[in-house]
């Protein structure tokens, strides 16, 4: 696709329900990158892929949350028995290369996912 | 600490005025400054970057500014449209083993009135 592409766009979930996040990144792209973003704040590295390798997950707040990428391109951010504080958007960028090669202008976010514990 | 933060959180202007957006930064040993516009209901969009060994990038309509002296970091709007409403982030990056990594501030909301 032309762009990056998350689903659902909003998700309601009652805590302790277990949620997928789903990421299509921009065709090629190798790295993939996930960020939290809780409301009125920037966003905040959560983890990131390089093809299928998850090479950083340090962002990750807790045991809770799990990513994966099978195959190097679509991307599952999974976060279990949900609590109140997990809500916020929930971000997914790509990039051709991994940067600053080249600088960020690859570096490309998706629309993210609102998601929304009660 | 490392933290990339904003003077203001809100900056109102008219249409037609030029605009100017500040960010300090902490970190010394950040390689990229990156700003990003993000319009409600969507994810952050790249404005413009610049490297650390340059003080000065324009593009089309914006123009950055980078002092490393005092760590200030500015964005400059040319001639303001009601279009440019958003919230506008400055992120940093650090070069190094996390290079693909950014850190954001909180943010500016932008409002452009007619």
């Amino acid at each position: 696709g032309a762009g990056v592409s998350q689903s659902p766009r909003y998700k309601v979930a009652k805590r302790g329900q277990d949620v997928a996040l789903r990421c299509d990144p921009i065709s090629g792209h190798v790295s993939l990158f996930w960020y939290q973003q809780a409301l009125g704040q920037g966003p905040e590295f959560l983890t990131y892929f390089q093809n299928e390798a998850q090479l950083d997950k340090s962002g990750l707040p807790s045991d809770r949350f799990f990513a994966e990428r099978p195959e190097g391109s679509v991307s599952t951010l999974k976060i279990q028995r949900t609590q109140q504080e997990d809500s916020a958007v929930y971000l997914c960028a790509s990039s051709l290369v991994l940067p600053p090669l080249g600088g960020f202008g690859g570096y490309t976010f998706g629309s993210g996912t609102r998601l929304t514990v009660v | 600490g490392e933290s990339v933060g904003l003077h203001l959180p809100t900056l109102s202007v008219q249409e037609g005025d030029n605009s100017i957006i500040n960010c300090a930064y902490s970190n010394s040993a950040s390689d990229y400054f990156i700003w990003y516009k993000q319009e409600s209901g969507k994810g952050p969009q790249f404005i413009i970057d610049i490297r650390s060994n340059m003080d000065k990038r324009q593009g089309q309509r914006v123009t950055v500014l980078l002092n490393k002296t005092v760590k200030h970091l500015s964005l400059q709007i040319a001639a303001t449209q009601p279009g440019d409403s958003a919230v506008y982030f400055c992120a940093e990056n650090k070069s190094g083993g996390s290079n693909y990594k950014l850190t954001f501030g909180k943010g500016t909301l932008l409002t452009v009135n007619p």
